[in-house]
């Protein structure tokens, strides 16, 4: 069965750091992307950006772009979304998503459980 | 965000059917596939729809997909209660400014 298994629920302090991940089980882990996006309490889908574990090629939202480091380690099939000074509108859930292929259009078919960060002083 | 627009919400009774519409462009819908994702309550999303109108396994064929133009639709016949969710549309987002990112719609919460 193909899974994506984030880590924990995390809180933070405003203008600490933070890297989650997204272990994979099942996919091929270089052949997928690996997608993140977020949803702030009571919100919609927001897209955050994208990563080929396979090449590191990397692509962001322009919503997102220098605001989050998006990375992953093939050794260990684990993709992170990682923040430098978190805020505390980055309080949100994270989820990742897998997504087979950009140049075919493909949606995102199989997501992890989220994992939840609250950013409160 | 979201450049994709869904009404807020729709309601039905269980047994009937509902429909919900995603609005977008020539640059996002007009060009690429759209999928829908289905969101229950305090749970992660889940691909409902691909490639406009195709079911992954599993899902059943009371939930269908469509395209025209630079519309999509989703339907859902008969209703149960444990269809009530948050649904969302998606497609890839193909202008020059924000070429290849994907977009959500505005997600709409279906009541039974």
């Amino acid at each position: 069965e193909v899974q994506l298994v984030q880590s924990g629920a995390e809180v933070k302090k405003p203008g600490e750091s933070l890297k989650i991940s997204c272990k994979d089980s099942g996919h091929i882990f270089t052949t997928y992307w690996i997608a993140w996006v977020r949803q702030m309490p009571g919100k919609g889908l927001e897209w955050m950006g994208i990563i080929y574990p396979g090449d590191s090629d990397t692509r962001y939202s322009p919503s997102f772009q220098g605001q989050v480091t998006i990375s992953a380690d093939k050794s260990i099939s684990t993709a992170y979304l990682q923040w430098s000074s978190l805020k505390a509108s980055d309080t949100a859930i994270y989820y990742c998503a897998s997504v087979l292929s950009i140049a075919a259009g493909a949606g995102l078919d199989v997501w992890g459980q989220g994992t939840t960060v609250t950013v409160s002083s | 965000q979201s450049v994709l627009t869904q009404p807020p919400s729709v309601s039905a009774a269980p047994g009937q059917k509902v429909t919900i519409s995603c609005s977008g462009s020539s640059s996002n819908i007009g060009i690429n596939y759209v999928s829908w994702y289905q969101q229950l309550p305090g749970t992660a999303p889940k691909l409902l729809i691909y490639d406009n109108h195709k079911r992954p396994s599993g899902i059943p064929d009371r939930f269908s997909g469509s395209k025209s133009g630079t519309s999509a639709a989703l339907g859902i016949t008969g209703l149960q209660t444990g269809d009530e969710a948050a649904y969302f549309c998606g497609t890839w987002e193909s202008s020059l400014s924000t070429g290849g990112s994907y977009v959500f719609g505005t997600g709409t919460k279906v009541t039974v």
